[in-house]
């Protein structure tokens, strides 16, 4: 079993409509969750953070997490063509390594 | 501060040679990792620093893969006697390594290696 696995992709979307994203993970140590953005050709940059259970808006984001389900997931709102990227889920476990899971790519269509 | 800046940012070799890969990260940052990324993946932990020392190397690196930072500072990745399978992005990241806060890793725009 993967230590993080990520809803296949690619995901093709209509601008204006949500992107849901999932990630689910296999280390029960892991208190703290960030997704990060990479667009192709780039590096990885973090657009959400959480480390407790619920929800957690930023923006056009949301990010859910359930630890009991060890599941995290994104939404993103309003999906603009901008937000066409891999979005990584990245778990935190009791040391100081995140461990990345394979990235779901999203494509907004205009 | 300029972020994470990794040198050079492309390199083409021969299969068999060795390669040197630098990294200097932000400045007040005391943790620096070693991430490698290959298509369609999610970057691989290779190993990371606090400070000077290191203090995890992925159980999967093989013995051809060094890592230094011998001053807390930048840090080197040296890979001996490429192979075609080393072929992939290797990305810098650093953080701040403050005890017990949770935090950002902050990543360079990489050095992609192609192995011939």
């Amino acid at each position: 079993q993967k230590e993080v696995e990520q809803n296949s992709g690619p995901l093709s979307v209509p601008e204006g409509a949500i992107a849901s994203l999932n990630c689910t993970y296999s280390d029960r140590g892991s208190q703290s969750f960030f997704w990060y953005r990479q667009y192709s050709g780039k590096s990885p940059e973090l657009i959400m953070s959480i480390y407790s259970n619920g929800d957690k808006e930023d923006g056009r984001f949301t990010a859910q997490l359930n630890k009991a389900s060890q599941y995290v997931s994104l939404l993103i709102r309003d999906s603009q063509p901008s937000d066409s990227a891999t979005y990584l889920c990245a778990p935190k476990g009791g040391d100081y390594k995140l461990s990345f899971g394979a990235g779901t790519t999203v494509t907004v269509r205009a | 501060d300029t972020g994470v800046s990794q040198d050079p940012r492309h390199k083409i070799t021969k299969r068999g040679q060795n390669v040197t890969f630098r990294c200097d990260p932000i400045s007040e940052h005391n943790r620096l990792y070693w991430y490698r990324q290959t298509l369609g993946q999610g970057p691989e932990f290779l190993t990371y620093f606090q400070n000077e020392a290191q203090l995890e190397k992925s159980r999967l690196l093989s013995d051809r893969f060094s890592a230094e930072r011998p001053k807390g500072s930048f840090s080197t990745l040296e890979i001996q006697r490429t192979e075609q399978g080393d072929s992939a992005m290797y990305l810098c990241a650093s953080s701040l390594g403050l005890a017990g806060v949770v935090e950002e890793l902050f990543f360079g725009e990489g050095s992609r290696l192609t192995v011939l």
